[in-house]
């Protein structure tokens, strides 16, 4: 399937550190989204990269993307608190002319602690 | 939540009742989707609308029925209610389609509990 697959799933850091969170997935994509989710909250989209795109900066976020390798990765530099959350990968298909399903697929998510 | 609301917020509903969520938005965006999320499989689509009175299946839609009768609603009901179907639902909206580079924006969530 498409779907992504988010590693690791759990990761705990202390606060200033770096967190860095690794996404595969399987099939040909139009582009690769990441989403965080606090807790009981809804997810609210981060950063977007497309397939023809190796990086990109946003913040203190930095996202890469390996299409050959099928893998894309979230850094967050200098973390804070307030970045604790479950951050997730989300892929878009190719279009249906091209076999694909045109879906936004998600993973399972990486939860992050940043301990104060 | 950019604009999203759902209703309820929280249902504890017994098995075989009938179940509708309400997902409102006032972004005006054409594209709205009913999303599930359990432990240990992500987000999953269940039915997605790209117009009033379009709509199509996603992943998981068995079960499941929706209609947009407006632009800014989109309902999900269960017809009769399972214990499978204890999860908690998310709204989404998005500007454009599928293929082109529009991210989608969340409601809050309803936690649904079937006993």
């Amino acid at each position: 399937s498409q779907q992504g697959e988010e590693d690791p799933q759990a990761l705990s850091i202390q606060e200033g550190e770096n967190a860095t969170m690794n996404c595969s997935y399987k099939t040909s994509i139009n582009n690769l989204q990441w989403y965080r989710q606090n807790s009981g909250r809804g997810l609210v989209h981060l950063i977007l990269i497309r397939s023809n795109e190796r990086e990109k900066h946003s913040g203190r976020l930095r996202v890469t993307l390996d299409t050959s390798k099928k893998s894309s990765s979230l850094l967050i530099t200098a973390s804070r608190a307030a970045d604790t959350a479950s951050y997730f990968c989300a892929t878009l298909g190719p279009p249906f002319s091209q076999g694909g399903s045109e879906k936004l697929v998600f993973g399972k998510g990486t939860k992050l602690t940043v301990n104060p | 939540d950019a604009g999203i609301t759902q209703s309820p917020r929280h249902k504890v509903t017994e098995t075989g009742t009938p179940v509708t969520l309400r997902c409102h938005q006032t972004e005006n965006h054409r594209y709205m989707y009913w999303y599930r999320q359990d432990p240990g499989h992500g987000l999953r689509l269940i039915h997605y609308s790209y117009g009033v009175k379009d709509t199509d299946k996603g992943e998981v839609s068995d079960g499941y029925s929706v209609s947009r009768s407006k632009t800014e609603d989109f309902l999900l009901t269960l017809e009769s209610a399972t214990s499978s179907q204890t999860s908690v639902y998310f709204c989404a909206i998005s500007e454009g389609p599928w293929r082109t580079d529009y991210e989608q924006y969340f409601g809050p969530g309803t936690r649904l509990t079937v006993t």
